[in-house]
């Protein structure tokens, strides 16, 4: 069974630019989770999509969104990036029947550098 | 949500057993305790979980506390593989995880 898959791995841009990255879930799986990392906040999570609706978000400004398409594939949004947005980005996929025992499967992440 | 408490790092020596302790006393009721661990360029994946008692998988085991208030990780024969940050996090019904700073784990050959 293939796993999450981030697109793109790598990723360079500008200040005041907007980027936008992809992941697909697992096979069957209708939860996509998106976190952000870096060094000096760890692991933050942004937000969580479930059937093509945002179910939970995190404490992130505006300029982060997302969306989910029917088939579970995900896409987050960066708009007027700034250096701080500069980190790991990854997507865990879920099968989405609650969170108490289900377990979240990352992808290798988009790693993100705004100069 | 639930905080954590776990330390910074950690060392063992290759084959020997290696405890992870993790404190979360604001846990609520009916979070479940799961462990994640992130290898190097990598993202986390899945180790274990559990709710009141002890649990066993072909890659760890978790001791949970009586009272909840904190739980161990144990890998029983640790391995160079095994160097990675270690994360325990309370579940709760929603997917977002609160993730801690975690213990960094180094296993000396």
């Amino acid at each position: 069974k293939a796993g999450v898959t981030q697109t793109p791995r790598y990723l360079i841009k500008t200040r005041g630019q907007q980027v936008t990255l992809s992941c697909s879930p697992i096979s069957g799986h209708r939860s996509v989770s998106w976190y952000q990392q870096t060094p000096g906040q760890g692991l933050q999570f942004l937000f969580e999509y479930f059937s093509e609706t945002q179910r939970n978000k995190g404490n992130f400004p505006g300029r982060f969104s997302g969306r989910q398409f029917s088939n579970s594939r995900s896409e987050m949004n960066v708009s007027t990036l700034e250096l701080g947005d500069s980190a790991l980005y990854l997507c865990a996929s879920s099968f989405g029947a609650g969170g108490y025992t289900d377990t979240q499967y990352f992808g290798p992440g988009t790693r993100l550098t705004v100069l | 949500d639930a905080k954590t408490t776990q330390p910074n790092s950690m060392e063992s020596n290759e084959e020997e057993p290696v405890h992870l302790p993790c404190n979360h006393s604001t846990i609520s009721g009916t979070d479940y305790i799961h462990w994640y661990r992130q290898l190097p360029s990598q993202g986390p994946e899945y180790v274990i979980h559990g709710l009141t008692s002890n649990v066993n998988n072909r890659m760890a085991s978790l001791a949970i506390a009586e009272d909840r208030k904190s739980s161990t990780l144990i890998l029983h024969r640790a391995t160079l593989r095994d160097a990675a940050v270690y994360y325990c996090i309370p579940a709760s019904g929603t997917y977002k995880y609160i993730f801690g700073t975690g213990t960094r784990l180094k296993v000396l050959a």
